[in-house]
């Protein structure tokens, strides 16, 4: 079975643009978190989305949105990208809401300059 | 404010020796405890989790022990391979009906095994 897969594997932009990061979940999962990981740091939580609708959310500001789509795959934006916002983008799937273990893709690299 | 601390960044053990691997957390609503291991380039792959009425669990060569009381846990790998080296992260997740399951993380211990 396939695991979570994610979208770009790296994306370089620039200050004030916008991004779209992408994520599909193993087959039979229903809840997709985002975590934001900064080098030297732990993966720290964004949104958790189950049933196309948002759960959970983490300190982030409004520049970042997600959604979810009716075939549970997910998309993390994020808006006027700040050079803070480099970092690893990570996705992770769970069975649904209450499922403590969750999987994890691989991550998009974004880099701000 | 840390709700989950890794306080040894850096761990070197011999191949076969015991890896020991530890984690403190303050949050007494943390219900179940993960180890994730991190490879470079790649995404945290899931080790084993302790819920939080247990002490210890066990699969294959890794082992966690849950101290509630001192609010600690470790990762115990035996014997320890060169495979095992990578990043390892500390996990914990708190149960509010209804609301999502979030992970809270440390920073990470970079274990490495010298052959």
């Amino acid at each position: 079975d396939a695991g979570v897969t994610q979208s770009p594997t790296h994306l370089i932009k620039t200050r004030g643009q916008q991004v779209t990061l992408r994520c599909s979940p193993i087959s039979g999962h229903k809840s997709v978190s985002w975590y934001q990981q900064v080098l030297g740091q732990g993966p720290q939580f964004i949104f958790q989305y189950y049933e196309k609708e948002e759960r959970g959310r983490g300190n982030f500001p409004d520049r970042f949105s997600a959604r979810q789509f009716p075939n549970y795959s997910s998309e993390l934006n994020v808006n006027a990208l700040l050079l803070g916002d480099s970092a690893l983008y990570l996705c992770a799937s769970s069975r649904d809401l209450r499922s403590y273990e969750q999987y994890f893709g691989p991550g998009t690299r974004l880099t701000v300059t | 404010d840390q709700q989950v601390k890794q306080n040894s960044p850096s761990l070197s053990v011999q191949e076969g020796r015991i890896s020991i691997l530890n984690c403190d957390y303050t949050n007494s609503m943390f219900d179940y405890f993960l180890w994730y291991k991190k490879y470079p380039a790649e995404g945290p792959t899931f080790l084993i989790s302790i819920s939080s009425i247990k002490d210890k669990n066990e699969d294959g060569r890794f082992t966690v022990f849950l101290n509630k009381s001192a609010k600690h846990l470790s990762l115990h790998i035996v014997p320890s391979q060169p495979g095992d080296s990578a990043v390892y992260f500390c996990a914990a997740s708190s149960g509010v009906s209804g609301s999502a399951r979030q992970l809270t993380f440390g920073s990470g211990t970079q274990l490495t095994v010298l052959p």
